[in-house]
């Protein structure tokens, strides 16, 4: 069974600095994905960023980026220049390319940034 | 574009009582889930549908939830009779297709107190 383990239950940074969030996944599964979504205060979530693990190339969306390691089966997400906005829950998804096609989310990662 | 949408937003019950969760996915997606995020947890996912068929729901306690998608578009999930440990957030989600590897669009939630 695919496991998603975020070791790091809170962190806070400071407005415009940059902070990066841990995520470490176990699977035998060669085809997959992984996902980082952020959940807002009584917001919903949404989706920041994905990867196809096929792909070596770290995914990118603007100010957020990711460290994927295939071998080493880790996923962090790093968020360069940090606004009030980024202030929220993130969480670590996984998703293997057979089956049901479901979702394994972490336990999540609560971000405070700070004025 | 209308997003998830989830009602009601709040619920606070007895144990024993009965709930019931609605939810109307966005227009044109064919797979819809359920999600328990109890505080601290990851979402877990409890059923996923397929237009009005169960793709996954080996999670769901079906001894007291139980989830239809009778028309194939909105979904309604009920718990009876209630336990203190089912006091979550019960997340709607939607997608194009149950295969489908990009987006999960998720509504605001149910968050649901059991007393």
């Amino acid at each position: 069974a695919q496991t998603v383990t975020q070791s790091q239950p809170e962190m806070s940074v400071q407005e415009a600095e940059t902070v990066t969030l841990s995520c470490t996944y176990d699977t035998s599964e060669s085809n997959y994905y992984l996902f980082w979504y952020k959940q807002p205060p009584s917001r919903q979530m949404i989706l920041v960023i994905r990867q196809e693990a096929y792909k070596q190339q770290n995914a990118t969306e603007n100010r957020f980026s990711v460290n994927f390691q295939k071998a080493a089966k880790s996923f962090s997400l790093k968020i360069s220049d940090s606004q009030l906005g980024d202030t929220a829950m993130y969480f670590c998804a996984f998703m293997k390319q057979s089956g049901t096609y479901k979702y394994i989310f972490g336990t999540g990662t609560r971000l405070k940034v700070l004025a | 574009e209308a997003g998830v949408a989830q009602s009601p937003r709040y619920k606070i019950i007895e144990k024993r009582q009965s709930v019931a969760f609605w939810c109307n996915p966005i227009s044109g997606h064919a797979t819809l889930y359920w999600y328990q995020q109890i505080l601290g947890q990851g979402p877990k996912l409890l059923i996923q549908f397929q237009n009005n068929g169960v793709v996954d729901d080996s999670q769901l306690p079906k001894d007291r939830f139980s989830a239809e998608r009778l028309k194939g578009v909105d979904s309604t999930l009920k718990i009876q009779p209630a336990k203190l440990e089912d006091s979550a957030v019960y997340l709607c989600a939607s997608s194009l297709d149950w295969r489908y590897t990009g987006e999960l669009f998720f509504g605001e939630g149910s968050r649901l107190t059991v007393l």
